[in-house]
């Protein structure tokens, strides 16, 4: 029973084309997360949404852009892809955002190439 | 603007040593610091500290926070071949600000 998945889990593909990734989480959380971690391994956040709601949305160029159609999905869609995009992309989910703040599960990440 | 940092970058030692990761970090309305452990793929969640001086323990490893001076430790004992990682360390507000890490080998 995997917790939070991802898919695909590779993707390589041209400069210029469109691409999605997906990710789904089982655990019941409210919130979810999509983070860009480049090749010297710094993970940086990108997206969050809570129950459907985007609540975080970072200085990232809008060919990137999340959908969540419910509170257990959170989809990532990149058009006119660049080089720079070359990445390892991770979704994550918590049970929540505020309060303390909480632990979050890490998908097991897309590395996707654009050549 | 908030920032998490870490260091040493990377370390390298031998099975058996002891190990200490620092954490720094400025945060406006600091909540809390989790610590996560990253192999091949996805880092897994460590500790969560929100109170200063209490430390967390988790077998070999334990961790704590200083409030005051802005920073958290993470120490692992008696190192094994299987603590070889990257360790991260993450703090914010309603979002997470990662330090860019501290690469751990430890060698047989």
């Amino acid at each position: 029973d995997t917790a939070v998945s991802q898919t695909p889990k590779y993707l390589v593909t041209q400069m210029g084309n469109d691409k999605s990734i997906k990710c789904e989480q089982n655990l019941g959380h409210d919130t979810m997360y999509w983070y860009k971690q480049d090749s010297k391994k710094f993970l940086k956040i990108m997206f969050s949404y809570n129950n459907k709601e985007l609540i975080i949305n970072e200085t990232v160029p809008n060919r990137f852009s999340p959908k969540s159609p419910d509170k257990a999905h959170l989809n990532l869609h990149i058009n006119s892809l660049e080089l720079g995009d070359s990445a390892v992309y991770f979704c994550a989910s918590s049970q929540d955002f505020r309060g303390l703040g909480y632990e979050q599960y890490f998908g097991p990440g897309t590395r996707l190439t654009v050549t | 603007e908030d920032k998490v940092v870490q260091s040493p970058l990377s370390l390298v030692v031998h099975e058996g040593d002891t190990v200490t990761l620092n954490c720094s970090y400025e945060v406006t309305n600091f909540r809390s610091l989790l610590w996560y452990k990253q192999e091949k793929k996805a880092p897994t969640f460590l500790f969560m500290l929100t109170s200063s001086g209490i430390e967390k323990k988790s077998g070999r490893l334990s961790s704590i926070l200083d409030k005051k001076e802005l920073f958290s430790i993470l120490n692992i004992t008696a190192t094994q071949t299987g603590d070889s990682a990257v360790y991260l360390c993450t703090s914010g507000t309603y979002k997470y600000i990662f330090g860019t890490g501290t690469r751990l080998k430890v060698l047989a």
